[in-house]
C-alpha cells in the first residue's frame, strides 16, 4: 500500500538549475497539494489541485510551476532554483473536502532540497 | 487573514498528560485538525474536530472552542514515542474549503 510516494528523496541543486519533483497517489484521491517546510516552521502551501485539470496557488507561490498530469500525478518545478527555495518539500492528497467535514490529508515522505 | 499560534515547545516526563494549545483568527472555517509530525518524517493526521466539545480517541483527546478561538490537542499517558511536533490546522473559506493553514507547530520533548 503506498499511499502518496515522492522522488526523489534529495537532491542538490546549484542556482539557477531547474528540475521537477514528482508526486504519485494511488487512493483515487481528487485533491492534491504542494507544501514546503523549512526549519522550525510549519507547512506552507505553495500550490494544490483541486481536482484533475485545475490548479490554485497557495501561501507561496513564486518560483513555482505545477502540473496535474492526471488523477494521479501531480508535479512540481521550479524554473531557476535560488538558495531561498532549500528546504523540504511535501507532497500530499485527500478526498475533495467539503464544507461540513473535513478530509485528512495523506502525506508522501518529503523530498529534502538543497541548492548552493 | 488567518493565523494560527502554538506554543514552540513543551516538555512532560513519560506517565503524564500534556495539553498543547492552538488559538486562531480565522473566522468562517469548518473544524480544527491535528497533524503529528516526528523528526525526518511526514505529517500524520491525528485527529479532527468538527464541532466544538471533545473528540476522543484513545490516549489522544481534540477539544474546540469556537466562541474563544481556541483548541486543544490532550495527550495522556506520555509515552516515549510521542516526542514528535504537533500541528493544528484549519480550512478558511476563502478557497471553497479546499485549503489547509497549518499552525507554527508544537515541539513536544518526553523524558524518561
Amino acid at each position: 500500500n503506498a499511499g502518496v510516494t515522492q522522488t526523489p528523496k534529495f537532491q542538490v541543486l546549484k542556482t539557477g538549475q531547474s528540475m521537477t519533483l514528482q508526486c504519485a497517489q494511488d487512493m483515487n484521491h481528487n485533491s492534491m497539494y504542494w507544501y514546503r517546510q523549512d526549519p522550525g516552521m510549519g507547512l506552507r502551501l505553495i500550490y494544490y489541485s483541486a481536482s484533475e485539470g485545475t490548479t490554485d496557488k497557495g501561501e507561496v507561490p513564486n518560483g513555482y510551476n505545477v502540473s496535474r498530469l492526471n488523477k494521479r500525478e501531480f508535479s512540481l518545478r521550479l524554473e531557476s532554483a535560488a538558495p531561498s527555495q532549500t528546504s523540504v518539500y511535501f507532497c500530499a492528497s485527500s478526498t475533495r473536502p467539503g464544507t461540513g467535514g473535513d478530509q485528512p490529508q495523506h502525506f508522501g515522505d518529503g523530498t529534502r532540497l538543497s541548492i548552493l | 487573514g488567518q493565523s494560527l499560534e502554538q506554543p514552540s515547545e513543551v516538555t512532560a516526563v513519560e506517565g503524564a498528560i500534556v495539553q498543547i494549545n492552538c488559538t486562531y483568527q480565522t473566522s468562517g472555517f469548518y473544524g480544527l485538525s491535528w497533524y503529528q509530525q516526528h523528526d525526518g518524517g511526514a505529517p500524520t493526521f491525528l485527529s479532527y474536530n468538527a464541532l466544538d466539545g471533545l473528540e476522543e480517541t484513545g490516549r489522544f483527546s481534540s477539544f474546540l472552542s469556537r466562541s474563544d478561538s481556541y483548541g486543544y490537542l490532550l495527550l495522556q499517558e506520555l509515552q516515549m514515542k510521542d516526542s514528535a511536533s504537533y500541528f493544528c490546522a484549519v480550512r478558511p473559506p476563502n478557497t471553497g474549503f479546499q485549503k489547509l493553514v497549518f499552525g507554527t507547530g508544537t515541539r513536544l520533548l518526553v523524558s524518561p
